[in-house]
């Protein structure tokens, strides 16, 4: 079955700790992208990827951290989580040349 | 920049009642668009897209057209059911690494 898998799908965290959200997608996708979402402002793009070893800055960039050491996976790092990053988090992947994004389940991470 | 300006909600309806929730959008260059769909505790789904202007999306019993002239993605259903109840995002991308994001209109469908 097609799909974007992320974990963990729930987290709790205290601020400054390090954490990594994992994310994988088993449609040999060259895109992927990493959104947060949050009440009244929908979803905003953190980082995104158009193939390994390339990633680039989205929207609201500012305390994460990506990497695409392969193809099927974008871990979303966040180095010293603080409140303001407490939100509802998604991956997608894209086909190249495409525009469908396929997301997955989502992580909801609670920074306290 | 791109931009998507959808109604804000929430919207309340009786079964088999007529949705409709207004999508705009501002764009540099000819973006496909679409609507996502996420049910209560759920990831978001692709409910329907369009590529083109003049372009009509449907599935489910929601329909959208993909209007150049107004700019414009108006999601619609006949009849809604309980079912349907979720939050529903417009989005368009010019570009496969990118979707640009409404704020969400949350419908809520009451037997």
């Amino acid at each position: 079955e097609a799909q974007v898998t992320q974990n963990p799908r729930y987290l709790i965290t205290v601020t400054g700790k390090k954490l990594t959200v994992t994310c994988s997608q088993n449609m040999n996708h060259e895109y992927m992208s990493w959104y947060r979402q949050d009440p009244g402002l929908g979803l905003r793009q953190i980082y995104y990827s158009m193939n390994v070893e390339v990633t680039d800055k989205g929207d609201v960039p500012e305390g994460y951290k990506v990497s695409r050491k392969e193809k099927r996976n974008f871990p979303l790092i966040l180095e010293s989580p603080s409140p303001n990053q407490t939100s509802l988090y998604f991956c997608a992947s894209t086909r190249e040349g495409g525009t469908e994004a396929f997301f997955g389940q989502g992580t909801r991470l609670t920074v306290v | 920049g791109n931009s998507v300006t959808q109604m804000e909600g929430p919207v309340t309806l009786s079964e088999e009642a007529f949705l409709t929730i207004n999508c705009t959008y501002t764009a540099t260059g000819y973006p496909s668009l679409f609507w996502y769909v996420q049910y209560p505790g759920e990831g978001l789904q692709l409910l329907l897209k369009a590529t083109k202007a003049d372009d009509k999306g449907s599935n489910k019993g929601f329909e959208a057209t993909y209007r150049k002239e107004t700019t414009s993605f108006h999601l619609e259903k006949g009849s809604v059911q309980v079912s349907d109840s979720a939050v529903y995002f417009c989005a368009l991308s010019e570009w496969g690494y990118k979707l640009s994001f409404g704020a969400g209109t949350t419908v809520t469908v009451r037997a």
